[in-house]
């Protein structure tokens, strides 16, 4: 079946680091991939989301890049703020269908 | 506009008894979805519907688990004779349209349940 798998964490990191949060997955045909984010306290939020191979998704300075060859998914930005500290969530919808599926999440610490 | 409410954000209740969560979706949108995340995992589906009908149920863990959405806005989740295990936070989701997978789902802040 379908599933997404996410590095584990917790990552800490200090103010101005760059992240990568790795996400992979396995899927039939062409699924959605989207990144939602948790921040203390709130619900989950869409972060970004790419629909076809090879598609960047970006926001708020977070990038990820849909690539169909190593089924990948991972997220990155180039300058983490203490702002930034919450759970992640990589997830994907199959074509066709409408449920998500979700990773177990990562959390990130940054540190000032 | 508003986005996805959820009531009550806590419940607590003793095994064996009945609980019911309320979800109001994004005004317009056709689908909702109910998701339960226990601690430290990633949220699961339980539930989808399109419309006032439940288009699939797979994702309920067993019959103690029940959906409603009669007019096709507001939905509830009910749960009979709750157990320990019940114990999570019930997320709720809406989106405009459904299927074909590229739909964005916008989530309630969640109730969080617990069961003594």
């Amino acid at each position: 079946g379908n599933s997404v798998t996410q590095m584990e964490g917790p990552v800490t990191l200090s103010e101005e680091a760059f992240l990568t949060i790795n996400c992979t997955y396995t899927a039939t045909g062409y699924p959605s991939l989207f990144w939602y984010v948790q921040y203390p306290g709130e619900g989950l939020q869409l972060l970004l989301k790419a629909t076809k191979a090879d598609d960047k998704g970006s926001n708020k300075g977070f990038e990820a890049t849909y690539r169909k060859e190593t089924t990948s998914f991972h997220l990155e930005k180039g300058s983490v703020q203490v702002s930034d500290s919450a759970v992640y969530f990589c997830a994907l919808s199959s074509p066709g269908t409408y449920k998500y599926i979700f990773g177990t999440g990562t959390r990130l610490k940054v540190l000032a | 506009g508003a986005g996805v409410s959820q009531t009550p954000s806590n419940k607590v209740t003793e095994k064996g008894k009945y609980v019911e969560l309320r979800c109001d979706p994004i005004s317009g949108h056709t689908a909702l979805y109910w998701y339960r995340q226990s601690l430290g995992q990633g949220p699961e589906f339980l539930i989808y519907f399109q419309g006032t009908g439940a288009a699939d149920d797979s994702g309920l863990p067993n019959d103690r688990f029940f959906a409603v959405r009669p007019e096709g806005s507001v939905s509830t989740l009910k749960i009979q004779r709750t157990e320990r295990g019940d114990s999570a936070v019930y997320l709720c989701a809406s989106s405009r349209l459904a299927g074909g997978g590229t739909d964005t789902q916008y989530f309630g802040p969640g109730t969080r349940l617990t069961v003594l």
